[in-house]
């Protein structure tokens, strides 16, 4: 089976730092996605970890620990539209699982002036 | 260049009625998944599907609801006998077939949804 792990909420400043952790323990990993997504809208794709360690994207990076099933997700330089819910999923690996995602319960963000 | 179509974006049944949710995707992608998602709450998966194929339908529930994704045409996700349980947002979403191009990994787009409202 597949349990994912991330706080409910979150709550920060504009322009500092928010760290977004997400834990798992899956039956399979084959990659982590982090997803961005505004109240009402479409998930959108932030970033991808497959391998251990750090991706650098802009304002957005995500980290990876295969070893302690651990990812987090981490915002600098907040604004007021990245007040959003933050999705983390495991990817299920296996050709019958094809892409399958496994979402967790998503971090509601809110950005404060 | 369109993304993943969804219509309708809003639907509304009385309860006893079916629901039909359309799903287009991208150019290209032959790969179709379907998310519920209920308020407040994350997506959960429901099925995944090739051209004229269910791959897996763990995520489905036994009774009411199917999906198909014909050689020609929309992915259908259909459910019958609506309840009022059924009310929440369906996502889907579509991947390219290879996964040894490049880029994000074969990342999954989503389209906007469909609102359902069983009343």
């Amino acid at each position: 089976g597949q349990n994912i792990d991330q706080p409910t909420e979150m709550t920060a400043t504009e322009g500092a730092i928010v760290q977004i952790n997400c834990t798992y323990q899956t039956s399979g990993f084959n990659g982590l996605f982090w997803y961005q997504q505004h109240a009402g809208e479409a998930p959108t794709f932030l970033s991808y970890n497959v391998l251990d360690g750090l991706e650098e994207k802009g304002r957005f990076s995500s980290f990876l620990s295969r070893s302690k099933g651990y990812s987090y997700l981490l915002l600098k330089e907040l604004q007021m539209k990245d007040s959003a819910s933050y999705l983390c999923a495991v990817r299920d690996n296996g050709e019958a699982a094809g892409n399958k995602l496994t979402f967790g319960g998503g971090t509601r963000v809110l950005v404060k002036p | 260049n369109a993304g993943v179509m969804q219509n309708p974006r809003h639907l509304v049944r009385r309860r006893g009625q079916e629901a039909r949710l359309r799903c287009s995707p991208m150019k290209g992608h032959s790969h179709v998944y379907w998310y519920r998602q209920l308020p407040e709450e994350g997506l959960k998966f429901m099925v995944y599907l090739q051209k004229e194929n269910i791959i897996d339908e763990s995520g489905m529930p036994k009774e009411r609801f199917s999906a198909e994704f014909p050689k020609e045409g929309p992915s259908i996700l259909r459910i019958q006998q609506v309840v009022r349980g059924d009310s929440a947002a369906y996502f889907c979403a579509s991947s390219h077939p290879d996964r040894a191009l490049p880029g994000p990994y074969n990342e999954q787009f989503f389209g906007p949804g469909t609102r359902l409202t069983v009343l």
